[in-house]
């Protein structure tokens, strides 16, 4: 079936230090991928996207790479801050069922100072 | 432009009881889908709504429910509750097939005692 595989967490790093959360996945077909993050007593965020293979998706520094070969997208920070405590979720979307999400189990984050 | 709002945002029911949760999306944005969150299952898509249709549905009992009015406004109804379905519900809303870009709200955390 399709599924979404992150690294288990807690990931916890120091300020301004390098961030990779891994994510695989599992589809029939292409699907498009993404990283939702969620800050606590919050909903979901959309943080990245990519559509298509080797598309890279970027927003606020994080990056993530639409590897077909691999089935893989992973999550890439150069440098943490404090304020990216967060649990991340890696997630796919397949083109023929709708605006049905499949999500990872989610990474939680924590940088101290 | 207003995001997605839910409500409420929490909630108390004792076994038996229903429940139904509301979901407003960003004006404008016709489709709607929800999802529920817990610890042990993780995020895990209920169903989609688009033009008071649903046109998409995961596999859950069919104790869940939902229903989108011409507004495109959203409920979802939980009948006869157990304590397992303590959970943050989530609604998410995008443009029509604009699914690369879903907005989620905060949430409705349900307790079940």
């Amino acid at each position: 079936g399709n599924s979404v595989t992150q690294m288990e967490g807690p990931v916890t790093l120091s300020e301004e230090a390098f961030l990779t959360i891994n994510c695989t996945y599992t589809a029939t077909g292409y699907p498009s991928l993404f990283w939702y993050v969620q800050y606590p007593g919050e909903g979901l965020q959309l943080l990245l996207k990519a559509t298509k293979a080797d598309d890279k998706g970027s927003n606020k520094g994080f990056e993530a790479t639409y590897r077909k070969e691999t089935t893989s997208f992973h999550l890439e920070k150069g440098s943490v801050q404090v304020s990216d405590s967060a649990v991340y979720f890696c997630a796919l979307l397949l083109y023929n069922q709708g605006g049905k999400l499949i999500f990872g189990q989610g990474t939680e984050l924590s940088v101290k100072p | 432009k207003a995001g997605v709002t839910q409500t409420p945002r929490y909630l108390i029911k004792t076994r038996g009881q229903q429940v139904t949760l509301s979901c407003s999306p960003i004006s404008g944005h016709r489709s709607v889908s929800w999802y529920q969150q817990t610890p042990g299952q993780g995020l895990q898509f209920l169903f989609e709504y688009f033009s008071e249709t649903q046109r998409n549905k995961g596999n859950f009992p069919g104790r869940f429910s939902g229903r989108q009015f011409s507004n495109s406004r959203s409920e979802m109804n939980v009948s006869t509750l157990e304590l397992g379905d303590s959970a943050l519900y989530l609604c998410a809303s995008s443009l029509e097939l604009e699914y690369n870009e879903q907005f989620f709200g905060p949430g409705t955390r349900l307790t079940v005692l």
